[in-house]
């Protein structure tokens, strides 16, 4: 069964460091999305991808943070410089709502420490 | 705004005994809604998911969901847990294709042997 990947499973970065998060949706999926867990708190929405923009963003996803569809494969997300607070579990999904039925398939997540 | 409410944190329940685990969302219209989980250290699995029609839905390892509308409500149910189960259990609510997940806050369920 396809699944979504990404990699790295786990990063630890310095603050103020950049970190490049990868993520390989689903090969036929239209739609892509990163969502974070804070740990002990509930799964948000960062952002969500469509035709090479961004569709939808949450007030968390501010100018540190950005997306980009590079090839036809990768789905990355990228935090500039990042803070103590960027600490957190962070999800892919990607989605395919052709045929009236859109799930969001989501991967084994990155576990981002920065210290 | 959209939102889910998971009443119950912790859950603990022994081994072949019910489950059942509370949502309620709170949308404007027709949600889409899904019960997903997460085992320690691991990704979100779908469980199930409601769109329409049949307001008993059926998903994988045994569990199933009732769409109460008139309650708001999407509870998770599953009639004999094995100490598999364990894990945290996200309902979350959508509104259309290519829109954010509102997720609740989680349930986090231990089974007892």
């Amino acid at each position: 069964e396809p699944e979504v990947t990404q990699t790295p499973s786990h990063q630890v970065t310095q603050m103020g460091q950049e970190v490049i998060l990868r993520c390989v949706p689903i090969s036929n999926h239209l739609y892509f999305y990163w969502y974070r867990q804070i740990l002990g708190q509930k799964v948000e929405f960062l952002v969500s991808f469509y035709n090479n923009e961004i569709s939808e963003k949450s007030e968390i996803f501010d100018d540190q943070f950005s997306v980009e569809r590079p090839d036809g494969s990768n789905f990355t997300l990228k935090i500039r410089s990042t803070k103590l607070e960027d600490s957190a579990m962070y999800f892919c999904a990607s989605s395919d709502p052709r045929g009236g039925v859109e799930t969001q398939y989501f991967g084994p997540g990155t576990r981002l420490l920065v210290l | 705004a959209q939102s889910v409410t998971q009443p119950d944190i912790h859950i603990t329940v022994s081994e072949g005994a019910s489950l059942e685990l509370r949502c309620n969302y709170s949308y404007g219209a027709t949600p889409y809604l899904f019960w997903y989980v997460q085992s320690p250290g691991q990704g979100l699995q779908l469980l199930l998911k409601y769109f329409s029609g049949d307001t008993l839905v059926q998903g994988i390892k045994g569990f199933e969901a009732e769409f109460k509308r008139s309650q708001s409500s999407f509870n998770l149910r599953k009639p004999s847990v094995h100490w598999s189960d364990a894990a945290e259990y996200f309902c979350a609510v959508g509104k259309a294709a290519g829109n954010k997940l509102t997720f609740g806050g989680g349930t986090r369920v231990l089974v007892k042997p």
